[in-house]
């Protein structure tokens, strides 16, 4: 399985609305990571989890909240959002260590709109 | 700091001609170098990758890419180009002991019929 699985698709939400993103992995690999994609932008760095431990939190606002439950799962917790945070965010896995020559595998994405 | 610049927003090319994205960095050190795609409202694919050795990299769907050091250049190619081709192409640049990965700004690449 060379796959990774994001969902929802597409979540509408309001400013005060508290939502999850979810991704899934199976192919063992122990480096996940979020990005944030604006339209025809390449993907901005948000959070790197290395053996299920946060090791890269690029300055991203307080009300996304990661969380790596186990070796297959990643979440993004949101809450508070604002219309700016409107993006398509993916999910990408590796092999550990993250980043250097491992190639990362994204998943498709969810499109989060903020209303 | 590390750089990666892909010069150009869009290629035209029509099916069957060769294709050329660009893409060069700006490093110190021996860096890694990458081709994602990005089909629309899709997510990232890997393409190809250059760690070392040989500086022709083949990778996916018939996609090469040569890593020239003194030009500091990862161009992408393809000798004969396909309309399924179109897409989004970032290329990204990596180093040993860094987690994260600097991409260009991407290129479109348009395969006409």
């Amino acid at each position: 399985d060379t796959e990774v699985t994001q969902t929802p698709k597409h979540l509408v939400m309001g400013m005060t609305n508290k939502k999850s993103l979810k991704c899934e992995q199976h192919m063992g690999h122990r480096a996940m990571y979020w990005y944030k994609q604006k339209a025809k932008k390449p993907p901005e760095l948000m959070f790197v989890y290395s053996y299920e431990k946060l090791s890269i939190n690029e300055s991203v606002p307080s009300r996304f909240s990661p969380e790596c439950p186990n070796s297959s799962l990643l979440n993004l917790h949101l809450h508070a959002l604002q219309p700016e945070d409107s993006a398509l965010y993916l999910c990408a896995s590796s092999q550990a260590p993250a980043g250097g020559y491992n190639e990362q595998f994204f998943g498709p994405g969810t499109r989060l709109t903020v209303l | 700091a590390q750089s990666v610049a892909q010069p150009e927003d869009q290629v035209n090319v029509a099916e069957g001609n060769p294709l050329t994205v660009k893409c060069t960095y700006s490093v110190s050190g021996n860096p890694y170098l990458f081709w994602y795609v990005q089909y629309p409202n899709r997510g990232l694919q890997f393409l190809l990758k250059y760690i070392t050795g040989d500086n022709l990299v083949k990778g996916s769907y018939g996609f090469e890419a040569e890593f020239n050091k003194s030009q500091t250049s990862f161009h992408l190619k393809k000798p004969s180009a396909l309309v399924s081709d179109s897409a989004l192409y970032f290329c990204a640049v990596g180093f040993r002991g860094y987690s994260t990965l600097t991409f260009g700004k991407g290129t479109m690449l348009l395969v006409s019929p």
